[in-house]
């Protein structure tokens, strides 16, 4: 088990440029999420995946955002034509799904967009 | 749509002292999972504790315990011998287990825990 790892851990871009990030999970859980966290906020859940199904998505998860997880493994998120208020930490977490119900979290990306 | 909120910001304790952090939710499922997180400086999410809502008994890991009220909708994490390595942001999570699909945890603000030497 050598836990969930996302890359980059920190991405700095400018204003309207793309940006993706990876998540890879713990490898036999099925269920990877999406959440994001601002400053002096808890998480916000984004997304999750069972698989290579996305099954839920939240309204914060504007068209701006993609993600996409092809092989049920590894899973991308991407974000089209970055603005200020994307700035946050982006964290990926993953879950066996079934009870306990228990998600582990990755070291998560913190985005800087300028 | 659930909400959790977590009522002290900051909270501060000598070491060795015992502290009591709340949280309060809001739902209307009767089945779902709590759970308490714990975020160092570090900045990646440790799960701390759990409790199943249709489980009366209060979990406990070594040191940490919770107060799992349903009727309240109160669901506080103790913290037992503070050690300094405590420090932290404290976030407390929610979960429905609908089987309808929904799967994300909804989270307080957190609370930061302050250890006093």
């Amino acid at each position: 088990d050598t836990g969930v790892s996302q890359d980059p851990r920190h991405k700095i871009t400018k204003r309207g440029q793309n940006v993706t990030f990876r998540c890879d999970p713990i490898s036999e859980h099925n269920r990877l999420y999406w959440y994001r966290q601002t400053l002096g906020q808890g998480p916000e859940f984004l997304t999750y995946f069972q698989n290579e199904a996305q099954l839920e998505k939240s309204r914060l998860l504007s068209d701006r955002f993609s993600a996409e997880r092809p092989k049920g493994s590894f899973s991308t998120l991407e974000i089209q034509r970055t603005e200020q208020g994307d700035s946050a930490m982006y964290l990926c977490a993953s879950s066996l799904g079934a009870p306990p119900r228990k998600q582990y979290f990755g070291p998560g990306t913190r985005l800087t967009v300028t | 749509a659930q909400t959790v909120t977590q009522s002290q910001p900051e909270m501060s304790v000598q070491e060795a002292e015992t502290v009591t952090l709340s949280c309060t939710y809001d739902t209307s499922e009767s089945d779902y999972y709590l759970f308490w997180y714990k975020q160092p400086p570090s900045r990646q999410m440790i799960l701390v504790i759990r409790q199943e809502a249709y489980k009366q008994q209060n979990a406990t890991e070594n040191r940490f315990s919770v107060n799992f009220q349903k009727a309240a909708k109160s669901f506080s994490l103790k913290i037992s011998d503070s050690q300094l390595g405590d420090a932290a942001m404290y976030f407390c999570a929610y979960v429905p287990n609908s089987g309808g699909g929904a799967d994300g945890l909804t989270f307080g603000k957190g609370t930061h825990l302050i250890i006093q030497p």
